[in-house]
């Protein structure tokens, strides 16, 4: 069975880098069959998509982000990462990591991250 | 970016009565469109993908259709467990997009 974890700092202080691991057991973040995606929610409200890497494709990141991400994956230890600089209150939220192709197959329990001022 | 909308925001429904939630593209997605439920405090779990088809181990009165810009969820005999929230999401272009939520409840 595919699994998913996320780790990382639950608390980040506003103009600093939000870093979250995502471990994953079951399969390869290597295979280059899936993609390797971050979504957040922010509490009470709806998802959006962060942004996906695969082995067999360029990273792809959602606009909104103003280039403020980046996702890598860490075929060694089959984790990926998401690094989100320069982060204000807007990126306080649930953090998920999730499998996907067309869709988002397996998902990661999610982690909350707070941003304080 | 491709706009989901779904609708309605809300409702309020009873056990073993039929649930429609539609969702509505503001450009053509083909039939890249999934549906997600989500309960409180959990990860969403995929139900439908490219718009009609079951995924793995979802009961079967849960069904999607549609395909364009206009598409639907149905319950067929709502369940206990089905109180949550559902999201459409669309997988034709980037940047990945979901729709506001519909909150299913009593």
């Amino acid at each position: 069975q595919v699994q998913l974890q996320e780790s990382g700092p639950g608390l980040v202080k506003s103009s600093q880098t939000l870093s979250l691991t995502c471990s994953v057991s079951g399969a390869s973040v290597s295979s280059g069959s899936y993609h390797w995606n971050w979504i957040r929610q922010p509490a009470g409200k709806g998802l959006e998509w962060i942004g996906r890497l695969s082995t067999s494709d360029s990273p792809n990141y959602n606009p909104s982000l103003k280039g403020r991400v980046t996702i890598t994956l860490d075929t060694s230890n089959n984790q990926f990462s998401l690094k989100v600089a320069s982060v204000t209150a807007a990126d306080t939220a649930v953090y998920y990591c999730a499998r996907g192709r067309s869709f988002f197959d397996f998902w990661g329990q999610g982690t909350p991250v707070t941003v304080s001022s | 970016d491709i706009q989901m909308t779904q609708s309605p925001s809300s409702l309020s429904a009873s056990v073993g009565d039929r649930v429609i939630i539609t969702c509505r593209a503001n450009e053509t997605i083909g039939s890249y469109l999934n549906w997600y439920q989500q309960k409180p405090g959990k990860a969403p779990k995929v139900l439908i993908f490219a718009a009609s088809r079951l995924q793995s181990g979802v009961p079967s009165r849960f069904s999607g259709s549609g395909s364009g810009t206009e598409f639907s969820l149905t319950i067929s005999s709502l369940q206990p467990e089905d109180f949550s929230t559902y999201y459409c999401q669309q997988s034709y272009s980037m940047p990945l997009t979901f729709g506001g939520g519909t909150k299913v409840d009593i």
